[in-house]
């Protein structure tokens, strides 16, 4: 089945102790990107991916770090989290990236709660 | 700053009713999308519209494309119960190749049996 899966779904953490959300999709495909769910925000980008090795900055990156070593892995990492981090998490594929195409496939989300 | 406007952010109706929900910007977007999602689970897209002007129809949802493409709606006509849930739409910036991907804030509908 073709599909974008996270782990974990659920994290309770406390401030400071590092984490890593994994994700990882079967679909082969190029562009990756994480988002954060925040109520009366709606989705805000983190990190993207065009491609393996390449990454950038979303519209809200402080805080995270990312890697793509590989093509359909894609994890968030938070160095030190802290309760401003505390949100829902959904991980993002897409076949490219291309001004007129660019469905993304989302993940199940992580919701995250930084104590 | 929210670059793309949903309203209304919230909608409750009941079924059978009528209902649009608007994308407002005033940046130009290559491509805009409207995506669902429903709780505990991730957006699922419903429709990609791409030419300025552009209709598009998905059984009782119809998609429109400002003709400057800095705007779309979503009509839904005669809503039911399981049209329930979180209407986003998202777009890709015209200037640039960046690969950023804005959403707006969400329209949640609740749609009364």
């Amino acid at each position: 089945e073709a599909q974008v899966t996270q782990n974990p779904r659920y994290l309770i953490t406390v401030t400071g102790k590092k984490l890593t959300v994994t994700c990882s999709q079967n679909m082969n495909h190029e562009y990756m990107s994480w988002y954060r769910q925040d109520p009366g925000l709606g989705l805000r980008q983190i990190y993207y991916s065009m491609n393996v090795e390449v990454t950038d900055k979303g519209d809200v990156p402080e805080g995270y770090k990312v890697s793509r070593k590989e093509k359909r892995n894609f994890p968030l990492i938070l160095e030190s989290p802290s309760p401003n981090q505390t949100s829902l998490y959904f991980c993002a594929s897409s076949l490219f990236w291309g001004l007129s195409y660019n469905e993304q496939f989302f993940g199940p989300g992580t919701r995250l709660t930084v104590l | 700053t929210q670059l793309l406007e949903q309203s209304p952010q919230f909608l409750s109706i009941q079924e059978g009713e009528n209902l649009t929900v608007y994308c407002n910007s005033s940046s130009v977007f290559s491509s805009l999308q409207w995506y669902r999602q429903e709780p505990g689970e991730g957006p699922v897209l419903l429709v990609t519209v791409v030419t300025g002007g552009e209709v598009k129809k998905l059984k009782r949802l119809t998609f429109q494309f400002g003709d400057a493409r800095k705007d779309s709606s979503l009509h839904i006509t005669a809503a039911q119960p399981g049209d329930t849930g979180l209407y986003l739409c998202a777009g890709a910036r015209s200037s640039g190749n960046t690969g950023k991907l804005i959403f707006g804030q969400g329209t949640t509908l609740q749609v009364k049996p």
